[in-house]
């Protein structure tokens, strides 16, 4: 089955900073790569995703870029915000209905003022 | 739109006893998720639905785990007996189709066994 590796477990950062957050992915056929921002205590929210047919992908502050090569992508925080500390994750999924998605272990970034 | 609705919000239970939780996903969502997150980590799916039929149970530990979404639209995920282990957040999230793969979560349930 697929295997999602995600660093780091942990980002600190300055506001204004830029945060940059690594997945890397085992199972080739995975075509589907979603980010989820957690904030304590709620549900995880789709922020960005990227499909492999896709190197890069913007919305305002946040990109996500996508090596199939070497399979890894990659999150892209520019100009962070105090309201950016939550936990982040990535996920891979394959094509069709019974491929699993497979997220990471999750990322916490702190935003400090 | 409403969102996935999920209850109830919070369960504590001893061990050996037994637990469900229902979920209502968005209107017209074929596609149907329950996730467990353990304190700490990324969900893990347990099981997936499409429509009424499921699409892979694969991670769901059968001995003591069941799930059914018998029209298609709301489900219920038990567990029989607890073990300490089963406490974390059980999410449930849909989608319009497998295939259209953003997933909308619900707000979870955080069991507790003690």
């Amino acid at each position: 089955g697929e295997n999602v590796e995600q660093h780091p477990s942990t980002l600190s950062v300055q506001e204004g900073d830029s945060a940059v957050i690594k997945c890397t992915y085992s199972d080739s056929a995975s075509n589907y790569f979603p980010w989820y921002k957690q904030e304590l205590g709620k549900r995880p929210q789709l922020i960005i995703d990227i499909r492999s047919n896709v190197g890069e992908k913007k919305d305002q502050r946040i990109a996500v870029t996508l090596n199939k090569t070497a399979k890894h992508f990659s999150l892209h925080i520019t100009e962070t915000q105090p309201e950016d500390s939550a936990v982040y994750f990535c996920a891979a999924k394959g094509s069709g209905g019974s491929y699993i998605p497979t997220f990471g272990r999750g990322t916490s970034l702190i935003v400090h003022p | 739109e409403a969102g996935v609705a999920q209850s109830p919000r919070y369960k504590i239970i001893e061990k050996r006893q037994s637990v469900a939780f229902w979920c209502n996903p968005i209107s017209g969502h074929a596609t149907l998720y329950w996730y467990q997150q353990i304190l700490g980590q990324g969900p893990k799916l347990l099981i997936q639905f499409q429509n009424n039929g499921v699409v892979d149970d694969s991670q769901l530990p059968k001995d003591r785990f069941s799930a059914e979404r018998l029209k298609g639209v709301d489900s219920t995920l038990k567990i029989q007996p607890a073990k300490l282990e089963d406490s974390a957040v059980y999410l449930c999230a849909s989608s319009l189709l497998a295939g259209v793969n953003e997933q909308f979560f619900g707000p979870g349930t955080r069991l507790t066994v003690l």
